[in-house]
């Protein structure tokens, strides 16, 4: 298996522009997280999904932040419109379910984004 | 809802003495507490978890406690080799929703 696989690996950009990051879990798995990592917040969950269906995303910044799961195979993290303190390390990160309690997750290389 | 606080911040040892990492929680319904490694640039990667019904669990030479009373658990690394240098990430599941802590920064001496 190859492992969750993001894309892209970086990504710099001007502020207002529409970001898009792509994200394939490991196959089987059936949860998929978002993660923004920076110096100064640490690592902070966006969203996750269980079986395609976003169960949380209290920790979305902003209404400028989406994301979607069409399918067990493929998640995207949307910024639109981008901004400078947007800039971080995006990680995406997999894991089987286990109902009512968690399990190891598989972390994405990342995406480093620079909104300039 | 949950908070997961980590100390310390930094941690500089010799080579081959031990390191503690200490975490808090919050939230009385977590029940699964991992432990990430992440080296300079690379992604987060566990090194050891350990579950509510369980107070302690060790691997060589990684050890984690758990003290659900008082929601504190704690990692410990005993003969600490250089190649333990990396940032250590506690964290708390409730129901399949991880909350991480601020990070340790650790490094090991040679």
């Amino acid at each position: 298996d190859a492992g969750v696989i993001q894309s892209p690996r970086h990504e710099v950009t001007e502020m207002g522009q529409e970001v898009t990051l792509r994200c394939k879990p490991i196959s089987g798995h059936n949860s998929l997280f978002w993660y923004r990592q920076t110096m100064m917040r640490g690592l902070e969950l966006l969203i996750y999904f269980n079986n395609n269906v976003p169960i949380d995303d209290s920790g979305m910044p902003e209404d400028r932040f989406s994301a979607k799961m069409p399918n067990a195979s493929f998640s995207t993290l949307k910024i639109q419109p981008s901004e400078p303190r947007d800039s971080a390390v995006y990680f995406c990160a997999s894991s089987p379910l286990r109902s009512g309690s968690g399990n190891e997750q598989f972390f994405g290389p990342g995406t480093r984004l620079t909104v300039l | 809802g949950e908070n997961v606080e980590q100390h310390p911040s930094t941690l500089s040892v010799q080579e081959g003495d031990s390191a503690v990492i200490k975490c808090t929680y919050s939230d009385s319904a977590s029940n699964y507490f991992p432990w990430y490694k992440q080296e300079l640039g690379k992604r987060p990667q566990l090194i050891i978890d350990i579950r509510s019904n369980v107070g302690e669990k060790k691997d060589q030479r990684i050890a984690v406690t758990l003290n659900k009373t008082a929601k504190h658990f704690s990692l410990h690394i005993t003969e600490t080799q250089p190649e333990d240098s990396a940032v250590y990430f506690c964290a708390a599941t409730s129901y399949d929703k991880v909350i991480f802590g601020p990070g340790t920064s650790l490094s090991v001496i040679p």
